[in-house]
């Protein structure tokens, strides 16, 4: 079962730009994360942020999470031609120990 | 370094044939998680492991089998069991309970069904 809906699919922009992505999921959740993918690699951690919070940096990331709306933000700013990747939201629910991911918003950077 | 590493790279396999893969990590994590990936799609849930000797299916278990002998092992066996098996592969480990903290992932397998 997919939890995570991620939006935009694809997302294309110019360097320099920010990129703002979307996430969307249904149920109650412990915490919300980011991650990143890489062509043909694994997935790099981002940024977790807890259900209690709503708002969250990491250098040129910022995250927002909307509970009463089911929903988060994944923002980067002043992107680089390496931010090319794709981005995926995972959710941790409360009633087990799983981490459900969504599709991913595949980010292509243009130089 | 820790980390996790995942084994082969890429994988071969005749229909009707069982494969391994492997996954060993460094980290003293508790837990290990084997994920699936299509094209252009989402990771789905095949198996995890909160313990040694302990495991739970997840959303696509059928098809497939794990053990949990080892803290650092997680092996995954694609049978022919497993209708449409050609996908990518990943593996990952949490310190403990996945929702108090972050996936580290290996670098994946990629299996093709000849």
């Amino acid at each position: 079962s997919q939890q995570g809906e991620e939006d935009p699919q694809a997302l294309s922009i110019q360097e320099g730009e920010n990129a703002t992505m979307n996430c969307s999921y249904k149920t109650s959740i412990n915490n919300l994360q980011w991650y990143r993918q890489n062509s043909g690699r694994g997935l790099v951690h981002l940024i977790l942020i807890r259900s209690n919070e709503r708002e969250k940096h990491s250098g040129r990331l910022r995250v927002t999470l909307d509970t009463s709306k089911k929903s988060s933000s994944l923002l980067i700013t002043a992107s680089r031609a390496a931010d090319t990747a794709s981005y995926f939201c995972a959710t941790g629910m409360n009633r087990d120990d799983k981490i459900i991911f969504g599709k991913g918003t595949r980010l292509h950077i243009l130089p | 370094d820790g980390g996790i590493t995942q084994s082969p790279k890429y994988l071969f396999r005749k229909e009707g044939q069982n494969v391994t893969l492997s996954c060993e990590q460094n980290l003293n994590h508790d837990a290990m998680y084997w994920y699936r990936q299509d094209p252009g799609q989402g990771l789905r849930l095949i198996y995890y492991s909160q313990i040694v000797n302990d495991f739970q299916k997840g959303d696509i278990a059928e098809g497939y089998s794990v053990s949990r002998e080892k803290k650092e092992s997680f092996p995954l066996t694609v049978t022919s069991a497993q209708k449409n098996p050609t996908a990518f592969y990943l593996c990952a480990s949490s310190i403990a309970n996945a929702n108090t903290g972050e996936l580290f992932f290996g670098e994946g397998s990629r299996l093709t069904v000849l």
